[in-house]
């Protein structure tokens, strides 16, 4: 089915390792992003890639990285992971056509992560 | 700069009965409505969506919501609740022009269906 799909789906780390979270869309979106959701805290944005070969920061990007390796694929990457990254971390895409922004997101089924 | 805010943090309903999930936002433009549903250790599914047209917008499994620009409301209804209807509901404007990174979720409501 065409969609958005994260790897892995759960994650377990200890304080200071790292590691790459993977996303691929097969829907030809232009633009591709990484929340992460938090109890009482709906959605916030970590990062977004709106082509292509650029990625700009969101509301919440510090110690995280990504990379925009090519039309489908945007990874999250954690450097040094700390106890406040635990969370659930969705990608999505989207298209956005000559600056309209009608179409919603596609999200993935998110990667359940914890830091300890 | 724009804003959600949903006005329940929880809702519960018994099956069969209405659902009203309330959601008022601030946007200093022309904005994009969105609600999405997530059922537990899911995605995010999108119900239904405004963008500048019809102010009634009808979505999936039933749900509806109506754009009033005067109260700055976007609140879901569905005549008559399902079990399946249990999850959380997540209400998002946007600008309707420009950039994707000014998308805005509102903190959620968690819909409980009693039977």
């Amino acid at each position: 089915n065409a969609g958005v799909t994260q790897t892995p789906k759960f994650q377990v780390l200890k304080t200071g390792q790292s590691m790459t979270l993977q996303c691929a869309q097969d829907m030809n979106h232009n633009s591709m992003y990484w929340y992460r959701q938090d109890p009482g805290m709906g959605l916030r944005l970590i990062y977004y890639s709106a082509s292509e070969g650029t990625t700009d920061k969101g509301e919440v990007p510090n110690g995280y990285n990504v990379s925009r390796l090519n039309k489908r694929e945007f990874s999250l990457r954690l450097e040094s992971a700390a106890p406040s990254q635990t969370s659930v971390y969705f990608c999505a895409s989207s298209e956005i056509l000559r600056g309209h922004f009608n179409y919603g997101y596609t999200f993935g089924s998110g990667t359940r992560l914890t830091v300890v | 700069a724009q804003s959600v805010t949903q006005l329940d943090s929880h809702v519960s309903v018994s099956e069969g009965t209405p659902v009203l999930l309330r959601c008022n936002y601030s946007s200093s433009y022309s904005p994009s409505l969105f609600w999405y549903v997530q059922h537990p250790n899911k995605g995010l599914q999108l119900l239904l969506k405004y963008t500048s047209a019809a102010t009634l917008v009808k979505g999936i499994n039933g749900f509806e919501a109506e754009f009033k620009k005067s109260e700055t409301s976007f609140h879901l209804t569905k005549p008559s609740a399902h079990m399946s209807d249990a999850a959380e509901y997540f209400c998002v404007v946007s600008p309707s022009f420009g950039s994707a990174r000014q998308l805005t979720f509102g903190s959620g409501t968690q819909l409980t269906v009693l039977p």
